[in-house]
């Protein structure tokens, strides 16, 4: 099966800086990769996807990249702020296939 | 739309006991999925359900756990026979019938905690 490995666990940062996270997969099959944002003792909520037809994804603040020959792909946050503090989780899943693969979270903190 | 609603939100059980976990997928949603969430951890896919059927539960332990989607009313994760490992958090998501990444929402969660 699918196995998604995300780095780095923890990621401390000064308020304004930008913050990158990775992640990895294995499975070539994979084509979906969102990222979740959870904060503590609430739901993960989707920030940003990536299909694999794509290279790359911005909304405001927040952008993916995608790297399907090496199979990884990043989240991207610019001008970070305290409430963008939370633990960040990226997936892979075959389009079709409706099983998430997640990866291990990087708890990301905003100083400010 | 209430979105996908889990209840209850907090639960104690003792060891040895039965836990059961309500999960009410978003109206026009027909797929609904449960993931394990152990502390410091990502979550971890258990089972995927559909009304009466059971489509994927590679991720279920396979003793102690069930779970089941009826034809009216909730979907239900039951454990049986609680252990201090079962102690996590489990939530739930649904997704209209065009697949899991058209629209797939996650619950609140419920917090188990087998004492």
């Amino acid at each position: 099966g699918e196995n998604v490995e995300q780095h780095p666990s923890t990621l401390s940062v000064q308020e304004g800086d930008s913050a990158v996270i990775k992640c990895t997969y294995s499975d070539s099959a994979s084509n979906y990769f969102p990222w979740y944002k959870q904060e503590l003792g609430k739901r993960p909520q989707l920030i940003i996807d990536i299909r694999s037809n794509v290279g790359e994804k911005k909304d405001q603040r927040i952008a993916v990249t995608l790297n399907k020959t090496a199979k990884h792909f990043s989240l991207h946050i610019t001008e970070t702020q305290p409430e963008d503090s939370a633990v960040y989780f990226c997936a892979a899943t075959e389009d079709n296939f409706n099983k998430f693969y997640f990866g291990s979270g990087t708890k990301l903190n905003v100083k400010p | 739309n209430a979105g996908v609603m889990q209840n209850p939100r907090h639960l104690v059980r003792r060891r040895g006991q039965e836990a059961r976990l309500r999960c009410s997928p978003m109206k026009g949603h027909s797929h609904v999925y449960w993931y394990r969430q152990l502390p410091e951890e990502g979550l971890k896919f258990m089972v995927y359900l559909q009304k009466e059927n059971i489509i994927d539960e590679s991720g279920m332990p396979k003793e102690r756990f069930s779970a089941e989607f009826p034809k009216e009313g909730p979907s239900i994760l039951r454990i049986q026979q609680v252990v201090r490992g079962d102690s996590a958090a489990y939530f739930c998501a649904s997704s209209p019938p065009l697949g899991g990444s058209y629209g797939y929402t996650f619950g609140s969660g419920t917090r188990l905690t087998v004492v």
